[in-house]
């Protein structure tokens, strides 16, 4: 089946600085990617849309300054979070839409998600 | 605004039982897609069945099937023969051709027990 690869899996980092997640799709290419965070106990809540080759589109409340995303390959996109804060502890996950079928309910593949800690 | 409503924060079924989990929606498009996800404590996402909104047949997965009102916007999911790894976190979802976004409802923890 689709694999996604979702790296790291887990990181602590300080207050201030910058750390980047990135997501893989591993046999499959993706011209959409979808990054949520998920609160402890919550649900995910979507923060954007990333898609090859162009600006990723932000959901409402989500600063594009603070959650930087790259998606520069069919098979790559990544999440920076800049200046984090103790606020941004949370759990990422992406997910990934196959481009083959290339439709809206094509499968969505998630990632195992990101455990960020700022201290 | 386009919601998904899961009314019961925590369930609980003994081993082999039956449990069957609640959702419902809102959305004003006629062409859209329903899911089921599980979510484990290992914190992958799982589908466990979708719905195409322009079906009427309820889908089914081994022990897993649904019940799709489409005039209620109710999606319930069933669970039969419940075994001990179907403890998860249970999301109800939905895509429409215009979002092109899956929204999730806020999820129902499912605790199997002897």
């Amino acid at each position: 089946g689709a694999v996604v690869s979702q790296h790291p899996s887990r990181v602590i980092c300080k207050s201030g600085t910058s750390v980047k997640i990135e997501c893989r799709s591993l046999d499959f290419q993706a011209t959409t990617m979808f990054w949520y965070r998920q609160f402890p106990k919550q649900s995910l809540m979507l923060m954007a849309t990333s898609n090859e080759g162009s600006k990723a589109t932000y959901e409402q409340g989500v600063e594009k300054d603070k959650f930087l995303i790259n998606h520069a390959s069919l098979t790559l996109s990544t999440l920076t979070v800049t200046s984090a804060h103790p606020e941004d502890s949370s759990f990422y996950i992406c997910s990934a839409r196959d481009l083959a079928p290339s439709s809206y309910n094509s499968p969505l593949h998630f990632g195992n998600g990101t455990r960020l800690t700022v201290t | 605004a386009q919601t998904v409503t899961q009314s019961q924060p925590e369930m609980s079924v003994q081993e082999a039982e039956t449990v069957t989990l609640s959702c419902t929606y809102d959305t004003s498009e006629s062409d859209y897609y329903l899911f089921w996800y599980k979510q484990p404590p290992s914190r992958q996402m799982i589908l466990v069945i979708r719905q195409e909104a322009y079906k009427q047949q309820n889908a089914t997965e081994n022990r897993f099937s649904v019940n799709f009102q489409k005039a209620a916007k109710s999606f319930s999911l069933k669970i039969s023969d419940s075994q001990l790894g179907d403890a998860a976190m249970y999301f109800c979802a939905y895509i429409t051709g215009t979002a092109s976004k899956l929204t999730f409802g806020t999820g129902t923890r499912l605790q199997v027990t002897l």
